[in-house]
């Protein structure tokens, strides 16, 4: 009965290799979203899609690709993984002109 | 023009006193202000939200004040409690377009 589920909760891995993040929403919105939260808890947007279409793409490394499968799943595929990348991974969900909601997390740490 | 800026960064307030955590923008174009309350190891979760066409917006013991000629507002916690102990972050928008959060205030609710 999760609006908004995110998996894996966390994830450790070495630098250099390649990882996915999942992401399901069964809200019905057309919008999704990913965010990062960095360690002093600042939360930036990396990517919208609505309805399975790029909206959004912030100034993100293109290490950072996002999926969308259909309107109830984004999903963020990292390649190459760095240091830096470690922060909290945020997917959201939102209908039109209505708030977003967000899932509770990816925690990524790169060794 | 896209900021948000949110003070403090920090507050500690003592069981049954009043929080106070203040958020300024720039962009007149923004037209949605919500207030997003996260608990460690979950997601931001809407806790309340105001356009500028009011000045005021209250719900239980939460209440949004907003000056729209100073592109200023803010959230009120009354009777504060252990409970509201939580990272508080404003934001603003241009409904339907991406979400620009303030960096955060940490609220810690003592006994």
């Amino acid at each position: 009965d999760t609006a908004v589920s995110q998996t894996p909760k966390y994830l450790v891995t070495q630098m250099g290799n390649d990882k996915s993040i999942k992401c399901e929403q069964n809200l019905g919105h057309d919008t999704m979203y990913w965010y990062k939260q960095d360690s002093k808890k600042f939360l930036k947007i990396m990517f919208s899609y609505n309805n399975k279409e790029l909206i959004i793409n912030e100034t993100v490394p293109n290490r950072f690709s996002p999926k969308s499968p259909d309107k109830a799943h984004l999903n963020l595929h990292i390649n190459s993984l760095e240091l830096g990348d470690s922060a909290v991974y945020f997917c959201a969900s939102s209908g039109a002109g209505q708030p977003q909601h967000f899932g509770d997390g990816t925690r990524l740490s790169i060794l | 023009q896209q900021q948000v800026k949110q003070s403090p960064q920090s507050l500690i307030v003592q069981k049954g006193g009043i929080s106070i955590i203040n958020c300024a923008y720039e962009n007149t174009a923004f037209d949605y202000f919500p207030w997003y309350q996260q608990f460690p190891g979950k997601g931001p979760a809407l806790l309340i939200a105001i356009r500028p066409d009011v000045s005021e917006k209250k719900e239980g013991r939460f209440t949004i004040s907003f000056n729209k000629s100073a592109k200023q507002f803010s959230l009120h916690i009354m009777d504060s409690q252990p409970g509201d102990s939580a990272t508080y972050f404003c934001a603003a928008s241009i409904l339907g377009d991406k979400v620009i959060f303030g960096p955060g205030t940490s609220l810690s609710v003592i006994p």
